[in-house]
């Protein structure tokens, strides 16, 4: 897994409500990113981070935003969750400069009702 | 932005024979082509991967290809066994921020 965790694993929510989910890794990687997972479309990055402070938006980012405040630490904000964002959440890091490699952590099941 | 088509969406095969998933990109830019191995209920796992400046890639019983004039990519298993069965993923990076764009997958099934 890289050294990376994800919380929380599973989560059931209703419309409307707020939800942010936490990617932590321990190996000081610069990289981090955000993908969703759905039936028919594979993963889809959803935002990525190049250092702390540091983020863009990627192919399906309306109605989600990052915060990386520390090195270890990617979290992503549903600010209102809506049923079409019912999805896997996947977290990956690039291991190292110099190196397009990407490793995914285990994953958040989201559910929003 | 790049294009990831991947076929076939499903592929059975018997123990020992070999599989074959394709892939085909649009962006001439992508010069990086990862695989990956996901199981139920688990992140995906890079099994292999491949650069723009290389034609093959062989790694014991998996081997990637890549046609950069035709822009396709395939993934090859030989003797395929039962813990092979998954859903695989190919992707391709322009290399800008390591990007990837995936495509839609394909589940494999090694029946005995």
């Amino acid at each position: 897994d890289a050294g990376i965790t994800q919380s929380p694993r599973h989560k059931v929510t209703e419309t409307g409500t707020p939800v942010t989910l936490r990617c932590h890794q321990t190996e000081n990687h610069r990289y981090m990113y955000w993908y969703r997972q759905d039936p028919g479309h594979g993963l889809r990055l959803i935002h990525y981070s190049y250092g702390v402070k540091d983020t863009d938006k990627g192919e399906v980012s309306d109605g989600y935003s990052v915060s990386r405040s520390k090195t270890e630490d990617f979290l992503l904000t549903l600010e209102s969750a809506t049923s079409s964002q019912t999805s896997v959440y996947f977290c990956a890091i690039r291991s190292s400069e110099g190196t397009d490699t990407q490793y995914f952590g285990p994953g958040t099941r989201l559910t929003v009702l | 932005g790049e294009n990831v088509e991947q076929h076939p969406s499903t592929l059975s095969v018997q123990e020992g024979d070999s599989a074959v998933i394709k892939c085909t990109y649009s962006d001439s830019a992508s010069n990086y082509f990862p695989w990956y191995k996901q199981e139920l209920g688990k992140g995906p796992q890079l099994i292999i991967d491949i650069r723009s400046n290389v034609g093959e890639k062989k790694d014991q019983r998996i081997a990637v290809t890549l046609n950069k004039t035709a822009k396709h990519f395939s993934l090859h298993i030989t003797e395929t066994q039962p813990e092979d069965s998954a859903v695989y993923f190919c992707a391709a990076s322009p290399g800008t921020a390591s990007k990837l764009t995936f495509g839609t997958g394909t589940r494999l099934q090694v029946t005995l």
